[in-house]
């Protein structure tokens, strides 16, 4: 099946942690995109990558790193300077057309 | 990008046809329509899109209105796998230098009812 695969579904972090979403797609696509979503509220953009070994800020990036070694993976880290890390986090690629293609999204909760 | 009007909500019976209003009456030339929807706690999912040609696929028809500003997603048949928050964006193809993200309205919450 081609698309956007993100993991794990769920993830809860403790004080002080570091945790990394995992994304990877297989749709061969260049440009790949991480998004919060806030209950209620739209996609704020957090980074953005156009190709391999770049990436740059979106929005809202303080608080997260990423990293783009391979075409296939944009992985997140939120880092423990993000102070209000609870949120539903979403990952796209963009394809033919300007179409940008969903994964599930991870949820993330501070215990 | 241009800025799209919706509904907040509409309801539907299950089996006729949905049809979702947008108004975008500051359209340029070169800008799409786009159509995504999300369903409750998933990924956002792209359904269509146009210039300002009619368009069908699979799962929707779209009409644009001959000047442009405004559109009409339809929905065939709408089942209750259908009820979810529906988007309309108005934006220029990615062509380079832009982010290229997209920003969604409040979109229109559809309700599928049996």
């Amino acid at each position: 099946d081609g698309g956007i695969t993100q993991s794990p579904k769920y993830l809860f972090r403790k004080e002080g942690q570091n945790v990394t979403l995992s994304c990877e797609q297989n749709l061969n696509h260049d440009a790949m995109y991480w998004y919060r979503q806030d209950p209620g509220q739209g996609l704020r953009l957090i980074y953005y990558s156009q190709i391999v070994n770049d990436f740059q800020k979106g929005d809202i990036a303080e608080g997260y790193s990423v990293s783009r070694e391979k075409k296939e993976s944009f992985p997140l880290t939120v880092t423990s300077a993000q102070k209000n890390p609870t949120a539903f986090y979403l990952c796209a690629s963009r394809g033919p057309g300007d179409i940008q293609y969903f994964g599930a999204g991870t949820r993330l909760s501070v215990l | 990008d241009a800025k799209t009007t919706q509904p907040t909500s509409m309801d539907c019976a299950e089996g006729r046809a949905a049809n979702l209003p947008c108004n975008h009456s500051t359209i340029s030339g070169n800008e799409y329509v786009y159509w995504y929807r999300q369903i409750h706690s998933q990924g956002p999912q792209y359904i269509i899109h146009g210039l300002k040609n009619n368009e069908t696929n699979e799962m929707a028809s779209l009409i644009i209105t001959e000047d442009r500003k405004s559109s009409t997603l339809i929905l065939p048949h709408a089942t209750l796998r259908d009820t979810a928050v529906y988007y309309c964006i108005v934006r220029v193809a990615w062509e380079g230098g832009s982010q290229g993200n997209l920003i969604f309205g409040k979109g229109t919450k559809l309700s599928v009812k049996p």
